[in-house]
């Protein structure tokens, strides 16, 4: 089993739906969690960090993490065509230094 | 530069030959690593590299797999006698470092890749 499991979709939704995406992990010594977006052909492209339990907002984005039950959201609101790109979770532990452990990545479509 | 560049963009390559994928980091930072993405899949460790030296090859997955950053800027991975199933994108990244060598309080940055493909 994974460390970190993420459903791969695809997940479709009509433009301006919330859209949720999680995962799920086992490592509980990860302390640090990261959102990164990634379209086709290029990078991941860092979008939300968090460190620890709790939520943080950026604009329409809004990242969740409940460290005891081992388990990360990121929730987009008012979901856009160009939202269209593959997510993916990372998440780290201090021990591990800078390696990062990604969960396999959720696929998300948004349609006009 | 402004991003972290990767070359070749794409590389295919017969089985068993040789191969070179280039990273150039963004200007200052100190810290690399290189992840593989299969098709479908998330990026898995590679190497990462503070300075000059690995500090952790832990994700290199056998003896055919080596990798370099002599000045502490570009870094090369190589890989010899390649096999098809090294097909994969091939992704660099950079990071500021903080205290004792752990990434400061942000995310990396992905150069684009190398997709390589072995037939």
């Amino acid at each position: 089993q994974k460390e970190v499991e993420q459903d791969p979709g695809p997940l479709s939704v009509p433009e301006g739906a919330i859209v949720s995406l999680n995962c799920t992990y086992s490592n509980s010594a990860f302390q640090y969690f990261m959102w990164y977006r990634q379209y086709s052909r290029k990078g991941p492209e860092l979008l939300m960090y968090t460190y620890s339990s709790g939520n943080k907002e950026d604009g329409r984005f809004t990242a969740q993490v409940d460290k005891s039950s081992k388990y990360i959201s990121l929730f987009i609101r008012d979901s856009q065509p160009s939202d269209s790109a593959t997510y993916l979770c990372a998440m780290r532990s201090y021990s591990a230094g800078n390696m990062l452990t990604f969960g396999g990545g959720t696929r998300l479509m948004v349609k006009p | 530069g402004a991003g972290v560049s990767q070359t070749p963009s794409n590389k295919v390559t017969e089985k068993g030959k040789y191969v070179e994928l280039r990273c150039d980091p963004i200007s200052g930072h100190t810290a690399l690593y290189w992840y593989r993405q299969s098709l479908g899949q998330g990026p898995e460790f590679l190497i990462y590299f503070q300075g000059t030296g690995a500090a952790d090859d832990s994700g290199l997955p056998n003896d055919r797999f080596f990798a370099v950053r002599p000045e502490g800027s570009v870094s090369t991975l190589k890989i010899q006698r390649t096999e098809r199933g090294d097909s994969a994108v091939y992704l660099c990244a950079s990071s500021l470092t903080g205290p004792q060598g752990i990434q400061a309080n942000y995310g990396y940055t992905f150069g684009s890749g190398t997709r390589l493909t072995v037939v």
